[in-house]
């Protein structure tokens, strides 16, 4: 278990609609990162939240906007959807405030959506 | 533009063999952060290391190893006396900046199934 919880586990829905992704990081962590992995364009980077602020900024979609709240849980929301946003998201926290900190990344289970 | 190549699509060895899995990046940062991470077949993520472009030094983790190269811009990850449970996807991934911020790319991934 690596602490960090990512909420729902699976999620299906249709075209167009929204959907928000829950992550809570581990205790203490105050970055996390998100990303999305799917068949067609493998894993990539969507976002990054240090502390309540964006810090970097991948292949996210405009479609796609994500924020870091005072408790440091973070949700990334998806509108608009399409089914080629079918994947897995993951989140992942640290202490570091960048990818490039000495601190270890630890990543949630992942949450699947399917867009039908 | 920032790229990293993992030629081996799927690599198969027998337990207690060692097996190296390739990893060429492109950047022209000079500051730069290079990841490895292993997915195995239950679909988590898991961080395996974090290498900055400043240190060149290898590192052995148990009987995991890393061999960076600024040379060949490479680097390659090597499992001594692979286990079943080595069996899982790899990616290597790299973080650069540019004039728009934070970059993060992944690689395909290496497929590694380590037989019995």
């Amino acid at each position: 278990d690596s602490g960090v919880t990512q909420t729902p586990k699976h999620l299906i829905t249709a075209t167009g609609q929204r959907v928000t992704l829950r992550c809570s990081p581990r205790s203490g962590d105050l970055s996390v990162y998100w990303y999305q992995q799917s068949l067609d364009q493998g894993l990539q980077f969507l976002i990054h939240y240090y502390n309540g602020e964006e810090r970097a900024k991948g292949n996210i979609l405009e479609r796609f906007s994500a924020q870091q709240f005072p408790d440091l849980h973070s949700e990334l929301n998806l509108s608009s959807l399409e089914l080629g946003d079918s994947a897995l998201y993951f989140c992942a926290s640290s202490a570091a405030p960048s990818s490039g900190g000495n601190n270890e990344q630890f990543f949630g289970p992942g949450t699947r959506l399917t867009v039908l | 533009a920032q790229k990293v190549t993992q030629a081996q699509t799927e690599i198969s060895v027998v337990e207690k063999e060692d097996v190296t899995l390739d990893c060429v990046y492109e950047t022209r940062d000079t500051t730069y952060y290079l990841f490895w991470y292993k997915q195995p077949p239950s679909g988590e993520l898991v961080f395996l290391i974090r290498r900055n472009s400043f240190d060149e030094q290898n590192e052995i983790s148990g009987r995991y190893s890393w061999n960076f190269q600024k040379s060949t811009s490479s680097f390659n990850f090597t499992i001594t006396a692979s286990q079943v449970v080595d069996s899982a996807v790899y990616f290597c991934a790299l973080s650069d900046f540019d004039n728009y911020g934070q970059n993060f790319v992944f690689g395909p991934g290496t497929r590694l199934s380590v037989l019995p």
